[in-house]
């Protein structure tokens, strides 16, 4: 089955810690992106990627951190710099051209202890 | 600029209800139109879209429709059931010289009742 695989789905995290998510496709999607939702709150980009290394910040890319060194794995780091880290955090795929919809992973929910 | 805006929630309804969800949006040149909907501690899942004016995206009985002239992409649904009950959530996509990138609103809770 294709789909968008993110782990683990709960993660728990001291503070000043820094913690790599993973999102690895196995749908050939060229872009990959991250977002972060809080609760009632809509979707926030945190990166995006179109081509293998090479990422671009989002609109609050500050105390994250991400690779792509292959084209089906995007890890995204929160590092100890990201204030408020408890969040849940969606990895999302497309292929290039207009019209294409974002393929989401199931999520991964972190949290700060 | 790019944005999205929907109808803020929560709304309850009864069973068999008509459901609507308003949403507009702002957009430089011709986007693709999506809805989306997320169950609790899920990720998002594409219920329709529409790729140009006039264009209706249906599926599992929603229907919206490309509104250009009032920029418009609302949801509705003729009779709601108890497992409609979710987060319902309005996006654009614009492509860019760094490909496609999406945009959402904030999201609109849906629950159901028998």
């Amino acid at each position: 089955d294709g789909g968008i695989t993110q782990s683990p789905k709960y993660l728990f995290r001291k503070e000043g810690q820094n913690v790599t998510l993973s999102c690895e496709q196995n749908l050939n999607h060229d872009a990959m992106y991250w977002y972060r939702q809080d609760p009632g709150q809509g979707l926030r980009l945190i990166y995006y990627s179109q081509i293998v290394n090479d990422f671009q910040k989002g609109d609050i890319a500050e105390g994250y951190s991400v690779s792509r060194e292959k084209k089906e794995s995007f890890p995204l780091t929160v590092t100890s710099a990201q204030k408020n880290p408890t969040a849940f955090y969606l990895c999302a795929s497309s292929i290039e051209g207009r019209g294409t919809e974002a393929f989401f992973g199931q999520g991964t929910r972190l949290t700060v202890v | 600029g790019n944005s999205v805006t929907q109808m803020e929630g929560p709304v309850t309804l009864s069973e068999e209800a008509f459901l609507t969800i308003n949403c507009t949006y702002t957009a430089t040149g011709y986007p693709s139109l999506f809805w989306y909907v997320q169950y609790p501690g899920e990720g998002l899942q594409l219920l329709l879209k529409a790729t140009k004016a006039d264009d209706k995206g249906s599926n599992k009985g929603f229907e919206a429709t490309y509104r250009k002239e009032t920029t418009s992409f609302h949801l509705e649904k003729g009779s709601v059931q108890v497992s409609d009950s979710a987060v319902y959530f309005c996006a654009l996509s614009g492509h860019t010289n760094t490909g496609n990138q999406f945009y959402f609103g904030t999201g609109t809770s849906l629950t159901v009742i028998p």
